[in-house]
């Protein structure tokens, strides 16, 4: 079955101690991306990836990083979070920047303590 | 100025009813256009592309008025299973010529009650 896998779905943590939320995709998509959705603000894209090695940011990028060391994966690292990051995210791919739809994974509710 | 606009409704209407809803954008340079649906609590999904000449898939119909600088979704014969939120996305080309930003708006939410 053609799916988006996030993990974790839901993660309670505090701030300063670093996580990773973990993102693979199987459809041999090139371009995967990250969205943050907090209400009144919608849907916005913190980083995106057009293929292997090949990142760049979004509109929301501060406080994050991201790593495309393999085509299925795009990782989502928060460094030292903190309550601002508490959100609702988003990992999405399609089979390129300009295709659609873009398949989106499940979600991941995050709480910054 | 959000780049792109949408009304958040709630939009709270019977079964069978036709409901209409409209996006604006601002940037003029924006290339395509989306209509995305999003369930409580779960991803979303593209329900249509919206095209220059406007396009129709069942009960919805999706329309481009370039001029105004707004997209459009006509549901008709509303169902129960149409409640949702529906994100409106335009695409438009980065700084660096060969990216597509995506933008979304920040949802109209849809109740259809019997």
């Amino acid at each position: 079955e053609a799916q988006v896998t996030q993990n974790p779905r839901y993660l309670i943590t505090v701030t300063g101690k670093k996580l990773t939320v973990t993102c693979s995709q199987n459809m041999n998509h090139e371009y995967m991306s990250w969205y943050r959705q907090d209400p009144g603000l919608g849907l916005r894209q913190i980083y995106y990836s057009m293929n292997v090695e090949v990142t760049d940011k979004g509109d929301v990028p501060e406080g994050y990083k991201v790593s495309r060391k393999e085509k299925r994966n795009f990782p989502l690292i928060l460094e030292s979070p903190s309550p601002n990051q508490t959100s609702l995210y988003f990992c999405a791919s399609s089979l390129s920047q300009s295709a659609q739809p873009q398949h989106f994974g499940d979600g991941t509710r995050l709480s910054i303590l | 100025r959000k780049e792109v606009e949408q009304d958040p409704g709630p939009f709270n209407v019977p079964e069978g009813a036709t409901v209409a809803f409209n996006c604006t954008y601002s940037n003029s340079a924006s290339q395509s256009f989306f209509w995305y649906r999003q369930d409580c609590r779960k991803e979303p999904k593209l329900l249509m592309s919206v095209y220059s000449s406007g396009n129709e898939d069942g009960r919805f119909t999706a329309q481009l008025n370039r001029a105004s600088q707004y997209i459009s979704l006509l549901i008709r014969d509303s169902k129960l299973s149409d409640s949702a939120t529906y994100l409106c996305v335009v695409r438009t080309s980065g700084l660096s010529g060969g990216s597509y930003i995506p933008t979304f708006g920040r949802g109209t939410s849809l109740i259809v009650h019997p």
